[in-house]
Order: C-alpha cells, then sequence, then structure tokens
C-alpha cells in the first residue's frame, strides 16, 4: 500500500520567514495530494491540493509542489504569521479498488512561528 | 450548514465498557470516514461508507463497528473498551472519494480508556 514520510516532525521559524515541509509518497500511482492545517483542540482542514497533472500550485501566501519522478511534494509557506503556528498533515490519494481511492497521511509538521 | 458535527467532545471509558460515538453530516455527502489520531501518528482510517447502506474496513478496523443506515449519519461503535481505544476521532466526509474530493473533518472526539 501506499507509504507516505513527512518531515520536519517539527519546524520553529520567525515570524516573516519561510516555512518548507516535504513529504515523498510509495506509489507511483497516486495521483492527488492534499495539504490539511490542525489548529489545536480542532479537526483538520484542507488548505491547498494539487493533482499529478500540475507541477505546482500556489494560493496567495501558500503554494506546493510536486516533483512526480522523485515521488515527492512540499508546502511551502511564505511570510509566515503567528496564526499559522499549527500542525500540518500531507497526503496522498492512491486507487485502493472498485471505485474507492485511499488517502493515506503523513504523520504531521508542528509548525511553530515566532513573533 | 453545521458540517460535520461529532458527539461528544469528551468521554472517559473504563475498559469493557461500550459506547456509540455519533456522527452526522448536512452536507449530502456519499463518502463518510472514521479516523483515529494518535499523538506522532497522523491519521488512520478505520472505517468508510461510500453511501447509505454500505461500510468498508479501512486500515484499523478491529474494536469497532458502523452503521449507515441513512446519508447524514455514521455512528461508530467500540463494544469492549480497551486502553489501546485511547485517542482522538475524527468523523469526515466528502462528496465523492478521496481522489480529487475534499475530505470536510469534524472537531473531533477525545476518549480516554481506563
Amino acid at each position: 500500500g501506499e507509504n507516505v514520510e513527512q518531515h520536519p516532525s517539527t519546524l520553529s521559524v520567525q515570524e516573516g520567514d519561510s516555512a518548507v515541509i516535504k513529504c515523498t509518497y510509495s506509489d507511483s500511482a497516486s495521483n492527488y495530494f492534499p495539504w490539511y492545517k490542525q489548529e489545536l483542540g480542532k479537526g483538520p482542514q484542507l488548505i491547498i491540493d494539487i493533482r499529478s497533472n500540475v507541477g505546482e500550485k500556489k494560493d496567495q501566501r501558500i503554494a506546493v509542489t510536486l516533483n512526480k519522478t522523485a515521488k515527492h511534494f512540499s508546502l511551502h509557506i511564505t511570510e509566515t504569521q503567528p496564526e499559522d503556528s499549527a500542525v500540518y498533515f500531507c497526503a496522498a490519494s492512491s486507487y485502493s479498488g472498485g471505485s474507492n481511492y485511499k488517502l493515506t497521511f503523513g504523520k504531521g509538521t508542528l509548525l511553530t512561528v515566532n513573533p | 450548514n453545521a458540517g460535520v458535527t461529532q458527539t461528544p467532545k469528551f468521554r472517559i471509558l473504563k475498559i469493557g465498557q461500550s459506547m456509540t460515538l455519533q456522527c452526522a453530516q448536512d452536507m449530502n455527502h456519499n463518502y463518510m470516514y472514521w479516523y483515529r489520531q494518535d499523538p506522532g501518528m497522523g491519521l488512520k482510517l478505520i472505517y468508510y461508507s461510500v453511501g447509505a447502506g454500505i461500510t468498508d474496513k479501512g486500515e484499523v478496523p478491529n474494536g469497532y463497528n458502523v452503521s449507515r443506515s441513512t446519508t447524514e449519519d455514521f455512528p461508530l461503535r467500540l463494544e469492549l473498551a480497551a486502553p489501546s481505544q485511547t485517542s482522538v476521532y475524527f468523523c469526515a466526509s466528502s462528496y465523492l472519494g478521496s481522489s480529487g474530493n475534499t475530505i470536510y473533518f469534524g472537531e473531533g472526539s477525545w476518549l480516554t480508556v481506563v
């Protein structure tokens, strides 16, 4: 089955700096890669996603890049703010039979933005 | 739109007790999921459903049961609670499957088994 590795597990940056979180996946057939943000005491919330036919996607201060050959994708947050502090999860969607796809999550990255 | 609603938010169970975590969504989504989240371990899929009357096992189904009698509701039942089931449980839903469709999560249910 699919295996998603996420690094680093913790990341501390100064406000205004950039943050980068990296994930690798094992199933070359995976075709959809979402990123979720989980604030303390809340459920995960989708912040950005990318499909396998696209190399990069941006949404204001966040961007995701995908390298299908190397099977890795990354989340980039620029001009970080204290409200960006949260746990971030990457995920990869792989085919699991019939008409079903399975979403496999990384173990998460705790991002702390220091004022 | 309330989205995905889970109850209870917190619960303490004794070993061997049973309980049901309730989940409801008001987005008319076909797919519903139950995940558990353990510290440093990400999210693991317990069970999922592709529509009313259809359920299937995820990665970690042992010790749990589900049912999907309506599109809106997807309760998770723990029959004989064990300490290993201490975790945070998230219910989620999506319109179609997880390939390219946003999964919406509930706020979570914190369960402690003592």
